[in-house]
């Protein structure tokens, strides 16, 4: 059973440009969370998804950043027009979903470099 | 407001107990957990607790939890060279985002 998959594992782009993060969740997960991890610092949640909805955004920034979780495919993280401060490592988490706790398990990580 | 909180490095000898420490703010939390980042990787989840226990022990890892303080501890009995990593604390409820700490540097030296 393959783990949470994420790519690319390095994303280099120029001020402006458009970054797409893709996340694959684990087989049979239906929850799909964001993180957003700055050097030195600790992960910021960004926004939770299920299957075709948006459950909380409330970590999103208001403009440039959207996320989604299709039907069918991977999730997507967007960040259009990209700026320096958005150089951060991007981690995706899947969980199967249900009561008891909410065991998160982790991608590797897209790390954005903008020029 | 939700805050985790955490020191920023631990030193310890190798087969010395270490012990990582996490304060937090939300009453209401469900759930606490650890997690283990090696350098350049993703979170591995290392154990977590409910909030209305006071201890869970699973091998070298030791949780205790006072819920009265708002104190978290991470024990690890006889720390290996294989332990240095980042520390996360987070805590949650048991179905949406989780609060991350800061981390906490544990290096093991021989």
């Amino acid at each position: 059973n393959a783990g949470v998959m994420q790519n690319p594992r390095h994303l280099v782009r120029r001020r402006g440009q458009e970054a797409r993060l893709r996340c694959s969740p684990m087989k049979g997960h239906s929850h799909v969370y964001w993180y957003r991890q700055l050097p030195e610092e600790g992960l910021k949640f960004m926004v939770y998804l299920q299957k075709e909805n948006i459950i909380d955004e409330s970590g999103m920034p208001k403009e440039r950043f959207s996320a989604e979780f299709p039907k069918e495919g991977p999730s997507i993280l967007r960040i259009q027009q990209v700026v320096r401060g958005d150089s951060a490592a991007y981690f995706c988490a899947s969980s199967p979903g249900g009561g008891g706790p909410n065991e998160q398990f982790f991608g590797p990580g897209t790390r954005l470099t903008v020029l | 407001g939700e805050d985790v909180e955490q020191s920023l490095f631990l030193s310890v000898r190798e087969g010395d107990s270490s012990v990582i420490n996490c304060t937090y703010t939300d009453s209401s939390s469900t759930y606490l957990y650890w997690y283990k980042q090696e350098p350049g990787a993703g979170l591995q989840l290392l154990t977590y607790i409910f909030s209305n226990m006071d201890m869970k022990q699973d091998q070298r890892l030791t949780v205790l939890l006072n819920k009265k303080d708002k104190h978290l501890s991470l024990r690890i009995a006889d720390t290996q060279t294989g332990d240095s990593a980042i520390y996360f604390c987070a805590e949650g409820d048991n179905t949406d985002k989780l609060i991350f700490g800061t981390g906490t540097r544990l290096q093991v030296f021989p």
